[in-house]
């Protein structure tokens, strides 16, 4: 079965500094790739996709992602974070093998230090 | 455009009962997927319907069960409640279904199961 890993759990970070938010995931072709923000008592929000194409997204809220084959990954950054960025994150990617089913990470929650 | 609206937001039952939750979908959305998120095990999918018709669904016990309407609202039904269905439930809509991964998420109903 094909999975999402989000090593960090919880990620401590100060305002105004830079941030990277580490995404793997087990897939032998190139997934269809998402993440997701979920803002305290809120549902989630789609920040950026991947499909094909730029290996570099950009998407909302000042946040990119880069896409690399050869490490199966799909890292998410913002270059200056700020206290509303404070949630939980969540990496995402469609298993093409399996009825195009969303397969997710288990998030990682981003605290901002003052 | 008016977003996924989920209702009720909060509910408190007790074992052994049985609970519906609606989503009413963005309007032109045919697809709706439900999710059970908790602490413990993050987000698990629990079923997708597509005009009106199941599409997929998670590896949940037969208790959870769901249904849609022509007018691409769903429902989704617990029957015989136990503390470890306490989760919060997220509704998602989208055009074509979760092959493209692209969710809009509803703000969730919260059930404590006491």
């Amino acid at each position: 079965a094909q999975s999402v890993t989000q090593p960090d759990i919880h990620i401590t970070v100060s305002e105004g500094a830079s941030l990277e938010l580490r995404c793997n995931y087990s897939y032998g072709a190139t997934p269809y790739l998402f993440w997701y923000v979920q803002s305290p008592g809120q549902g989630l929000q789609l920040l950026l996709k991947y499909f094909s194409g730029d290996t570099l997204v950009q998407g909302i809220k000042g946040f990119e992602a880069e896409f690399k084959r050869s490490q199966s990954s799909f890292n998410l950054r913002k270059p200056s974070v700020h206290w509303s960025d404070a949630a939980e994150y969540f990496c995402a990617v469609v298993e093409m093998d399996s009825n195009y089913q969303l397969i997710w990470g288990a998030g990682t929650k981003l605290i901002i230090k003052p | 455009k008016a977003g996924v609206t989920q209702t009720p937001r909060y509910l408190i039952k007790t074992r052994g009962q049985q609970v519906t939750l609606s989503c009413s979908p963005i309007s032109g959305h045919r697809s709706v997927s439900w999710y059970q998120q908790t602490p413990g095990q993050g987000l698990q999918f629990l079923f997708e319907y597509f005009s009106e018709t199941q599409r997929n669904k998670g590896n949940f016990p037969g208790r959870f069960s769901g249904r849609q309407f022509s007018n691409s609202r769903s429902e989704m039904n617990v029957s015989t409640l136990e503390l470890g269905d306490s989760a919060l439930y997220l509704c998602a809509s989208s055009l074509s279904g979760g092959n493209t991964g692209e969710l809009f998420f509803g703000e969730g109903s919260r059930l404590t199961v006491l």
